[in-house]
């Protein structure tokens, strides 16, 4: 059964520093693994999803990696923002039940960025 | 093109009612997933349905939760005999077969959060 860690559970930094969140998965044998945001009371939006066959993923301030030998991946923001503060979460895929299959959560990190 | 469109976006019911929850998956989205995200928790898989099918039910609970995606309209989570235990953010997710850039990703709606009293 795929298990999905992140820690810590919330983070604090002040505004502009460079930070790496966390996420590790106990079966190795995933599709791809996709990392969310989610404001307070709001739904999810997809910030970067990295295929089972990359070793990450950029979009602006953002870069995912991935090293599925060893169940890890992770998400560096560079020069925070306030307007970076959410939970991030991470989420698998397992190739059991095919591409449209389930995603399997981590708890997710609340990240609070200070001005 | 409209996103996932969930409603209602707030639902209070009384212990022993029924809750529907509804799911408009995005326009030419054939497959439907239900999360539920209880207090403090991550999100948690239910159910997957295509068009007139459950795929994967594997993490419906096995009595009073029940799913459908029918031919027309949107899909429904139906919560029959709600207890204090239901209350959570039921998020729906939508995907193409697979989308522009192959990457089968699930657009989610808002949610809906069920309180029960």
């Amino acid at each position: 059964k795929q298990e999905v860690t992140q820690i810590p559970a919330a983070l604090s930094v002040p505004e502009g520093e460079n930070l790496v969140l966390n996420c590790s998965f106990t079966d190795s044998a995933i599709y791809n693994l996709q990392w969310f945001r989610q404001d307070p009371g709001k739904g999810l939006t997809s910030l970067l999803l990295i295929q089972s066959s990359q070793r990450e993923q950029t979009s602006g301030r953002l870069n995912a990696s991935l090293d599925k030998s060893s169940g890890r991946s992770t998400l560096y923001i560079a020069a925070s923002q306030p307007g970076d503060s959410a939970t991030y979460l991470c989420a698998v895929r397992n190739p059991s039940t095919g591409a449209n299959s389930k995603l399997t959560f981590g708890k997710g990190i609340t990240l609070s960025v200070r001005p | 093109n409209a996103g996932v469109m969930q409603n209602p976006r707030h639902l209070v019911r009384r212990r022993g009612q029924e809750a529907r929850l509804r799911c408009s998956p995005m326009k030419g989205h054939s497959h439907v997933y239900w999360y539920r995200q209880l207090p403090e928790e991550g999100l948690k898989f239910m159910v997957y349905l295509q068009k007139e099918n459950i795929i994967d039910e594997s993490g419906m609970p096995k009595e009073r939760f029940s799913a459908e995606f029918p031919k027309e309209g949107p899909s429904i989570l139906r919560i029959q005999q709600v207890v204090r235990g239901d209350s959570a953010a039921y998020f729906c997710a939508s995907s193409p077969l697979r989308d522009s850039k192959g990457k089968e990703t699930q657009y989610f709606g808002p949610g809906t959060r069920l309180l029960v009293l």
